[in-house]
């Protein structure tokens, strides 16, 4: 079935670092590919995302871009900040017609980023 | 614009007492609903899903149940918890049909005393 890698945190980085956090991912057909990210205490929001391949999903600083060959959506960002530090999680949506569960999100099991001043 | 409402934020119940956790969605028609439980240290476990009034996928056997009464309501419920639900449950929305985003509610922090 369709799943979700990523790294395994905690990823501890000191103020103005460069981020990775790698993710690969296995699907049947052509998922759309997301970036989520959840504050202490809250919901997951949004970060990014990517629906083809070689697509560039980019917001506040982050980058991922959609890599079909190596079926991978690493996030980069180039000067992490003390208010980044929160838990980013990978997910893709598998569409219908490719046997994906209708509206099935599958997420990565999340890594934990701290940002010291 | 659409918003998704999620009640009560935190809960303590005691071991044995029944749950009922409850979902809106606001601004949009027929969404797909998720519920999620993330416990402690770990990621997001997918629980049920919605596609429709009345369908309901159980992705985890266990010992929550989930309905749909209205397009735009989805319950959480349990009629006798144990110590194991105590989590953080997620109510999320999606467009239906289609490879999009979704939507997550501020979600229900339950401990089971």
């Amino acid at each position: 079935g369709d799943s979700v890698t990523q790294m395994e945190g905690p990823v501890t980085l000191s103020e103005e670092a460069f981020l990775t956090i790698n993710c690969t991912y296995t699907a049947t057909g052509y998922p759309s590919l997301f970036w989520y990210v959840q504050y202490p205490g809250e919901g997951l929001q949004l970060l990014l995302k990517a629906t083809k391949a070689d697509d560039k999903g980019s917001n506040k600083g982050f980058e991922a871009t959609y890599r079909k060959e190596t079926t991978s959506f690493h996030l980069e960002k180039g000067s992490v900040q003390v208010s980044d530090s929160a838990v980013y999680f990978c997910a893709l949506s598998a569409p219908m017609n490719y046997g994906g569960s209708q509206g099935n999100l599958i997420f990565g099991k999340g890594t934990k980023l701290s940002v010291k001043p | 614009s659409q918003t998704i409402h999620q009640w009560p934020a935190t809960l303590v119940q005691p071991v044995g007492s029944p749950l009922s956790l409850e979902c809106t969605v606001e601004g949009t028609s027929n969404p797909n609903l998720y519920w999620y439980r993330q416990a402690a240290g770990r990621g997001l476990q997918l629980l049920f899903y919605s596609v429709g009034i009345g369908q309901i996928s159980s992705e985890v056997p266990q010992n929550l149940s989930a309905s749909r009464p209205q397009d735009r309501q989805f319950i959480l419920s349990s009629k006798k918890l144990l110590l194991s639900d105590s989590g953080f449950y997620l109510c999320a929305w999606a467009k239906g049909g289609a490879t999009t985003e979704a939507f997550f509610g501020q979600g229900t922090r339950l401990t089971v005393v």
